[in-house]
């Protein structure tokens, strides 16, 4: 079956535009999380939804903005782009959010910012 | 709170020698502990969990971890390295309150594998 599919997989914006990444989960899951990957920050909890609700949120700004909708399809966005935003988001997928349930990673799409 | 420290940002073995890539947790509960690999641009990949059956963990690929709840660790064993096993190794623990997946990850290790 069809894994976690995230577009694009590489983008290239400008300081102070804004992007929107797509994450469609596994079918039959319906959590969702987003994770940014950076090489001084490693990798960081942006958000976490289920059944179209958010049900944790990481330390990011609000620039950092997400939803879920009925179909578990997942968006993430972030607004006024820096520089610093520039790297690698990985969206998950599960069955249900739980400690103990088994996230399937997507390949992530590459932000670079210039 | 919850954390995840690994120790050894890159570790380097030879074709056949023994992986051993360590990890630390720190959890104010019963912890649920994670195994991931990254290959080069790719995402990240579950190679084992220990969700407090057993403490001797069996992954993938010849993996495995061993929980010790007296020295808070759980580190991360191959017998014999292979070639193909080079990448990007992270620890994670289960994060948060609630039933969350949340996952917090330690910095990572990158693993070498000289022929």
């Amino acid at each position: 079956k069809a894994g976690v599919t995230q577009t694009p997989r590489y983008l290239i914006k400008t300081r102070g535009q804004q992007v929107t990444l797509s994450c469609s989960p596994i079918s039959g899951h319906r959590s969702v999380s987003w994770y940014q990957q950076t090489p001084g920050q490693g990798l960081q909890f942006l958000f976490e939804y289920f059944s179209e609700t958010q049900r944790n949120k990481g330390n990011f700004p609000g620039r950092f903005s997400g939803r879920q909708f009925s179909n578990s399809r997942s968006e993430m966005n972030v607004s006024t782009l820096e520089l610093g935003d520039s790297a690698l988001y990985l969206c998950a997928s599960s069955f249900f959010p739980g400690a103990d349930t088994e996230a399937f990673f997507g390949q992530g799409t590459r932000l670079t910012v210039v | 709170a919850q954390s995840v420290t690994q120790l050894g940002s890159h570790v380097s073995v030879s074709e056949g020698a023994l992986v051993l890539l360590r990890c630390n947790y720190s959890s104010s509960v019963p912890p649920y502990l994670f195994w991931y690999v990254q290959y080069p641009n790719q995402g990240l990949q579950l190679l084992l969990k220990y969700t407090s059956a057993a403490t001797l963990v069996k992954g993938i690929n010849g993996f495995e971890a061993e929980f010790k709840k007296s020295e808070t660790s759980f580190h991360l064993t191959k017998p014999s390295a292979h070639m193909s096993d080079a990448a990007e190794y992270f620890c994670a623990v289960a994060g948060g309150s609630g039933n969350t997946g949340k996952l917090i990850f330690g910095q990572g290790t990158t693993l070498q594998v000289k022929p």
